[in-house]
C-alpha cells in the first residue's frame, strides 16, 4: 500500500462544475498536508496548505480528517485553467526525519 | 532571488556519461531539496541540505549520485556514469526552514535529463 494514495483520474468535468478530490495517507504521525498543482511536467506550485480546521481560498476549499486519515480538495465553479494534475503532499515521518511524501496526482480536465 | 532557479533546462547524455545539475534556492531559504520525477508522476526524494550541510540523504543512490551546497554557489547534483533509468525530471525545492510542521517547499522549474 502506498503511503499517500490518490485516484489518478482523469476527472473530466464541464466548466462551472464542482469537483472534489480525496487523498488518503497511511502514517498517522503525519504533521502537515498540502495540495500542489502541476501543469504538464512543469514544477509543482503550492495551491494550499491544509489545516485541521479546514481552509478556503476563493473557489478552493481544503479539508483534513485526521481520524480517517484523508485530505480533500473541493473546486467550485471550475474554469478551463483549472485543468492540471493535483498533487497531495504529506509531511510525514520516515527514516528518522520528516519528509515530503507525494501522491501520484489526480488529473483534472475541465471541458468547455 | 524570488524563485528557485535550475539549470540547465534540458540535458542529454549518453549512457555512462556524467551529468551535473544546478539549483539556486530562494534567497534567505535555509533548506534545499532534490527530487526525481519519473513517468506516472512519481516523485522520489533524493537528498536535502540545511545550508551547506547534508540534512537527509536517505534517498540518494550513493554509488553514482552526489550533491553539494557550497556557500555563495548554486547547489549541484551530479550523476556519474548515467544509466537509462536516470532519465527523469529533477526538481529542486527550497524552504525557509526545516521539514517540521507547515514548512512549505517551493519548487524550481526542473531539469529534464534524457539518457540515451
Amino acid at each position: 500500500r502506498k503511503e499517500v494514495e490518490q485516484d489518478p483520474g482523469p476527472f473530466n468535468v464541464p466548466e462551472g462544475a464542482t469537483v472534489a478530490f480525496n487523498c488518503t495517507y497511511s502514517n498517522s504521525a503525519s504533521q502537515s498536508f498540502f495540495w500542489y498543482r502541476q501543469d504538464c511536467r512543469k514544477e509543482p506550485k503550492l495551491l494550499m496548505s491544509v489545516y485541521s480546521s479546514g481552509n478556503e481560498d476563493g473557489r478552493f476549499t481544503a479539508q483534513l480528517n485526521r481520524a480517517s486519515q484523508y485530505i480533500s480538495l473541493l473546486i467550485r465553479d471550475s474554469k478551463l485553467s483549472d485543468s492540471a494534475t493535483y498533487l497531495c503532499v504529506v509531511n510525514g515521518w520516515a527514516s528518522g526525519t520528516y519528509k515530503y511524501i507525494f501522491g501520484t496526482g489526480t488529473r483534472l480536465k475541465v471541458l468547455a | 532571488g524570488e524563485e528557485v532557479a535550475q539549470t540547465p533546462k534540458h540535458l542529454v547524455r549518453g549512457e555512462g556519461q556524467k551529468a551535473k545539475l544546478y539549483c539556486a534556492p530562494i534567497k534567505g531559504h535555509s533548506y534545499v531539496f532534490w527530487y526525481q520525477q519519473v513517468l506516472k508522476n512519481e516523485f522520489k526524494f533524493l537528498i536535502s541540505f540545511q545550508n551547506e550541510n547534508v540534512f537527509d540523504e536517505t534517498g540518494m543512490p550513493k554509488e553514482r549520485f552526489s550533491a553539494k551546497c557550497l556557500p555563495n554557489s548554486p547547489c549541484s547534483l551530479e550523476i556519474q556514469a548515467t544509466k537509462l533509468e536516470d532519465s527523469a525530471v529533477y526538481f529542486c525545492a527550497s524552504s525557509p526552514s526545516g521539514q517540521g510542521t507547515y514548512n512549505e517547499q517551493f519548487f524550481g522549474p526542473g531539469t529534464r535529463l534524457t539518457v540515451l
